[in-house]
């Protein structure tokens, strides 16, 4: 199994350009979100989803939209790129069974945003 | 206030030394959650737990639901113990709030 993938690993985007970080997991796993990590500050939640077809937002949604049209994918997709979206994004994924279960995280995106 | 916090936020050891980290958290919840990231590595799930105590290796997490704190101790440390430890909570399902992390460096 390759768990949770993440491409690409490094992006640098100029203000206003548009871009999707693309997430896979291979483990049929219904949960899958997506979290950005900033300095100083937990991971914060930004959209997530419970199946294909459902879709919730994060305590950080703005400016980010997501879909989940099959098991496996989980894209997040930025409309117009902004300097305060620097970060690193991780996306993760867990079963749904049997209530709380361990997330599995990908290795991350770092995105620039100029 | 935040939700889980973290002390303390740095920590510097020396290798052999016993370490604690400790979390505590301000809502009611169904599990806790502790995981390591190494410098620009990705991060892994060391313990879930919603009660007791849990052990792996060299690794101890517990937890007071009482009293909403949860200690992870590291007994032996190490230099590749050197890395980011990250407590999360989650109130029911699989959202997670995480504190902001501990930065461990430990010295050989």
């Amino acid at each position: 199994n390759a768990g949770v993938t993440q491409t690409p690993k490094f992006q640098v985007l100029k203000t206003g350009q548009s871009m999707t970080l693309q997430c896979a997991q291979d483990m049929n796993h219904e949960y899958m979100s997506w979290y950005r990590q900033d300095p100083g500050m937990g991971l914060r939640l930004i959209h997530y989803s419970v199946g294909a077809g459902i879709t919730d937002q994060g305590e950080v949604p703005n400016g980010y939209n997501v879909s989940r049209s099959t098991t496996e994918d989980f894209p997040l997709r930025l409309l117009s790129a902004a300097p305060s979206q620097t970060s690193v994004y991780f996306c993760a994924s867990s079963s749904l069974a049997g209530g709380w279960n361990e997330q599995f995280f990908g290795p991350g995106t770092r995105l620039t945003v100029l | 206030k935040n939700e889980v916090e973290q002390s303390p936020q740095n920590l510097t050891a020396q290798e052999g030394e016993f370490i604690t980290i400790n979390c505590s958290y301000s809502v009611g919840i169904s599990a806790l959650h502790w995981l390591q990231q190494h410098p620009g590595g990705g991060i892994v799930s060391l313990f879930m737990l919603s009660s007791g105590k849990k052990k792996h290796g060299r690794l101890i997490a517990t937890i007071n639901i009482q009293e909403k704190h949860s200690s992870l101790h590291i007994t032996a440390s190490h230099p590749r113990d050197s890395a980011v430890y990250i407590c999360a909570v989650s109130g029911g399902g699989n959202k997670l709030v995480f504190g902001a992390g501990t930065i461990l460096r430990v010295k050989s």
